[in-house]
């Protein structure tokens, strides 16, 4: 099976500006969760989705939103770009079948986004 | 609020020695325990994943116990190797599907040949 898969790898944008990151999840997971990791930080949790719906939202404010599609893939949108939010963005998936319980989380390479 | 802490920051040893990595959390209601290894510039591989009701798990060189009363997880790496380099992130699991994780700050470990 391919991996958590994670575009663009790199991004570079201006204050102000909107970002949008895009996820695969390993074929079968029907589970996506969003993380941003800024640099020498653990990763912070974003977003939960399950089967289109969101599950789980992070204390990230309203600039941040995401969606997700019905082949499970998943899209991380970002407004109003400030420097702050330059990080790591990391996808992840678990659970296949019917349930997620506790199986572990597979994580994407991320996206590096610079804001400037 | 939940909160996971990893002491040390970071740890230099030489290659061959045994070591542990020691992890904390606040709040004691977690699903799971698990552990990654995150190499420079790349997503996180999962090392290993303790249930609430399990006290350890074991893969390869790697052991990982978890104690809920005392808020506490170690991974133990036995006879290290230079391939071990990387940052290792414990993270607890606050809702049943353990997509929801909280992190600690990683401990960057590196072992000299």
């Amino acid at each position: 099976d391919a991996g958590v898969t994670q575009s663009p790898t790199h991004l570079i944008k201006t204050r102000g500006q909107h970002v949008t990151l895009r996820c695969s999840p390993i074929s079968g997971h029907k589970s996506v969760s969003w993380y941003q990791q800024v640099l020498g930080q653990g990763p912070q949790f974003i977003f939960q989705y399950y089967e289109k719906e969101e599950r789980g939202r992070g204390n990230f404010p309203d600039r941040f939103s995401a969606r997700q599609f019905p082949n499970y893939s998943s899209e991380l949108n970002v407004n109003a770009l400030l420097l702050g939010d330059s990080a790591l963005y990391l996808c992840a998936s678990n659970g296949r079948g019917r349930t997620t319980y506790n199986s572990p989380l597979h994580f994407g390479n991320g996206t590096r986004l610079t804001v400037t | 609020k939940q909160e996971v802490t990893q002491i040390p920051a970071a740890l230099s040893v030489p290659e061959g020695e045994n070591l542990v990595l020691n992890c904390s959390f606040t709040d004691s209601a977690i699903y799971n325990l698990q552990w990654f290894r995150q190499d420079p510039g790349k997503g996180l591989t999962s090392l290993l994943l303790i249930q609430s009701s399990q006290r350890e798990q074991t893969s390869g060189r790697l052991n990982a116990s978890l104690d809920k009363s005392s808020g506490r997880s170690t991974l133990y790496i036995a006879a290290s190797q230079p391939g071990d380099s990387a940052t290792y992130l414990c993270a607890g699991a606050y809702n049943n599907a353990g997509n929801m994780l909280t992190f600690g700050g990683g401990t960057r470990l590196m072992v000299k040949p």
